[in-house]
């Protein structure tokens, strides 16, 4: 399987403990990008990396929040502290660089729930 | 700002009517924009897209959307629903920063009765 890949894909968790997410983009993919999905939302931009270099944070991305990309392959994204506020789907993508645009493609995303 | 309004939180077709979602966006350039379709457990799957030249643009699984400027519009339509066409869409446009992350608008369930 060639596509974005995401673990776990579901995390149960209680009130401030600390989470991780990985995401494995499509190889040679430059560009990987973390969205945020809540019920009844659609998703909202939260990060993105050019290779290992993280170049935007979205306002939602709080200080409890890290994402890395240290080899400019796969990322994590961090949550310290969780609350009941962050249980949501979290979506990565990746896409070629270059252009105006490129297509992003989406991994099936990791279901946080905070307890 | 970018943004992105689908007015219909939840629509109900019977298999093999028409179908048309609809999205509008506020944008102060040309607008790059996209459908997407998302079923329960599944990632995010592109429909189709519009960069510019045909305002007409198809899309896969049978479906097409139309760009009208003066509108702000991109709807989606198709012209027979099947049931497996049952999930979540969602409009966005592309930000013209140099991250060209998407906004998303906050979808429309799409449900296909017999």
């Amino acid at each position: 399987d060639t596509g974005v890949s995401q673990n776990p894909r579901h995390k149960i968790t209680k009130r401030g403990q600390n989470v991780t997410f990985r995401c494995d983009p499509i190889s040679e993919h430059n560009r990987l990008y973390w969205y945020r999905q809540t019920l009844g939302q659609g998703p909202e931009f939260l990060t993105y990396f050019q290779n290992e270099a993280q170049l935007e944070k979205s306002r939602l991305l709080s200080d409890r929040f890290s994402a890395e990309r240290p080899k400019g392959s796969f990322s994590t994204l961090e949550i310290q502290r969780t609350e009941q506020g962050d249980s949501a789907m979290y979506l990565c993508a990746s896409s070629e660089r270059g252009g105006s645009y490129n297509e992003q493609f989406f991994g099936p995303g990791t279901r946080l729930t905070v307890l | 700002a970018q943004s992105v309004t689908q007015p219909d939180i939840h629509i109900t077709v019977s298999e093999g009517a028409s179908l048309e979602l609809r999205c509008n966006y506020s944008y102060g350039a040309t607008p790059y924009l996209f459908w997407y379709v998302q079923s329960p457990g599944q990632g995010l799957q592109l429909l189709l897209k519009y960069f510019s030249g045909d305002t007409l643009v198809q899309g896969i699984k049978g479906f097409e959307a139309e760009f009208k400027r003066s509108q702000s519009s991109f709807n989606l339509r198709k012209p027979s629903v099947h049931w497996s066409d049952a999930a979540e869409y969602f409009c966005a446009v592309v930000s013209s920063g140099t991250g060209n992350q998407f906004y998303f608008g906050t979808g429309t369930s799409l449900t296909v009765i017999p």
